[in-house]
């Protein structure tokens, strides 16, 4: 149980375009699902936090309108990238934690990540 | 501030071996979870082993397990009988204030010699 997937797997836009990544919790509803950025050979930095219904939180330094958040079902958040250019390169990731009874609490499951590459 | 800190970047075990990551972190909770997620080649972030600040005894999961220290505020993960499938980036993870959001170490990069 507890499985995250991700769509595309990877993406290649030209500069300028808006990119669409979907993640979608596939046995269990999700309140609360997260997107993290990671560059080659570092760690995860989280971007933000989407909240089923509300608006997402975004983590410091991290551009609401560049990276526009929706969670607009229990399983489903979007992650558009708009106006993409080359430094917006990287792979970004989604997870999301099972509410109780539902898999380990306080646990988040991580999807597949989407590889986008802009050019 | 809360943080989580891996101070080795890369380790080398010898297949069949037993390879001990570190990881020690800052926070002034005293309910907290600490994770170690694993990060293979397709970079799939895997969860190897979960524990509960809470509770004194380490968690184990087959080949994985942790020494847990609060007092010391030390997580280490024990990988015993290394295997080929181990090698891997692996986070150290915290969830500090129950809030859901996880700070992740800078990984150690695995690397096992057959």
């Amino acid at each position: 149980g507890a499985v995250v997937s991700q769509h595309p797997s990877w993406v290649i836009c030209k500069s300028g375009t808006s990119v669409k990544i979907e993640c979608r919790s596939l046995d269990f509803q999700a309140t609360t699902m997260f997107w993290y950025r990671q560059f080659p050979k570092q760690s995860l930095m989280l971007m933000a936090t989407s909240n089923e219904g509300s608006k997402a939180t975004y983590e410091q330094g991290v551009e609401k309108d560049k990276f526009l958040i929706n969670h607009a079902s229990l399983t489903l958040s979007t992650l558009t990238v708009t106006s993409a250019h080359p430094e917006d390169s990287s792979f970004y990731i989604c997870s999301a934690r099972p509410p109780r009874g539902q898999g380990r609490p306080d646990t988040q499951y991580f999807g597949p990540g989407t590889r986008l590459t802009v050019l | 501030a809360q943080t989580v800190t891996q101070s080795q970047p890369e380790m080398s075990v010898q297949e069949a071996e037993t390879v001990t990551l570190s990881c020690t972190y800052d926070t002034s909770e005293s309910d907290y979870y600490l994770f170690w997620y694993k990060q293979p080649p397709s970079r799939q972030m895997i969860l190897v082993i979960r524990q509960e600040a809470y509770k004194q005894q380490n968690a184990t999961e087959n080949r994985f397990s942790v020494n847990f220290q609060k007092a010391a505020k030390s997580f280490s993960l024990k990988i015993s009988d290394s295997q080929l499938g181990d090698a891997a980036m692996y986070f150290c993870a915290a969830d500090m204030n129950r809030d859901d959001k996880i700070i992740f170490g800078k990984g150690t990069r695995l690397h096992i010699l057959p």
